[in-house]
């Protein structure tokens, strides 16, 4: 299996523009996970979707943040307009149940940049 | 708010001894723990886990410790090794709920 794969893995945007991340859940998973990494506030979860529904989107940051996930194997997590402080890391994550025993399995991250 | 916290960013140590790395949690609902593993440009990597029901778990050169009435837990890598060099995280949850993991701890292993 390939993991979970995300795109691009690294985007560079100016302020205001749109930015649109994917996400590759491994197949056969059925719960996919939205992260992000900062500093201060290390791994926060942003939504996650159970059997393609969202469940918990209590982390998204604010309306600027939407995300879907049309079928089993896609997600997407869109930042519109982008502004500064939304550079970080984001990482999607899946797994076979919602609490599985061995975690999630994470995918290598976008690391974006707005500047 | 922070409900699983770790005050060390980072932590360096000679390789060879003990590396601990600790994890502090607010919520004293959460019964399954976990820390994760995480060099640079890759994702977080599952490491070890332990229930609420027990208060040690090992495996290998890792060793995890739950103190439930303290609230606190520690990670220990003996002996450690120059590939045990990255980020550590901590992760909690109440059964049927999400992970919520700490801020992380950067290990660094002197040769």
């Amino acid at each position: 299996d390939a993991g979970v794969i995300q795109s691009p893995r690294h985007e560079v945007t100016e302020m205001g523009q749109e930015v649109t991340l994917r996400c590759k859940p491994i197949s056969g998973h059925n719960s996919l996970f939205w992260y992000r990494q900062t500093m201060m506030r290390g791994l926060e979860l942003l939504i996650y979707f159970n059997n393609n529904v969202p469940i918990d989107d209590s982390g998204m940051p604010e309306d600027r943040f939407s995300a879907k996930m049309p079928n089993a194997s896609f997600s997407t997590l869109k930042i519109q307009p982008s502004e500064p402080r939304d550079s970080a890391v984001y990482f999607c994550a899946s797994s076979l149940r919602r609490v599985p025993n061995y975690g999630y399995t994470f995918g290598s991250g976008t690391r974006l940049t707005v500047v | 708010d922070q409900q699983v916290k770790q005050n060390s960013p980072s932590l360096s140590v000679q390789e060879g001894r003990i590396s601990i790395l600790n994890c502090d949690y607010t919520n004293s609902m959460f019964d399954y723990f976990l820390w994760y593993k995480k060099y640079p440009a890759e994702g977080p990597t599952f490491l070890i886990s332990i229930s609420s029901i027990k208060d040690k778990n090992e495996d290998g050169r890792f060793t995890v410790f739950l103190n439930k009435s303290a609230k606190h837990l520690s990670l220990h890598i003996v002996p450690s090794q120059p590939g045990d060099s990255a980020v550590y995280f901590c992760a909690a949850s109440k059964t049927g709920n999400q992970f919520y993991f700490g801020t992380g701890t950067s290990l660094t292993v002197i040769p």
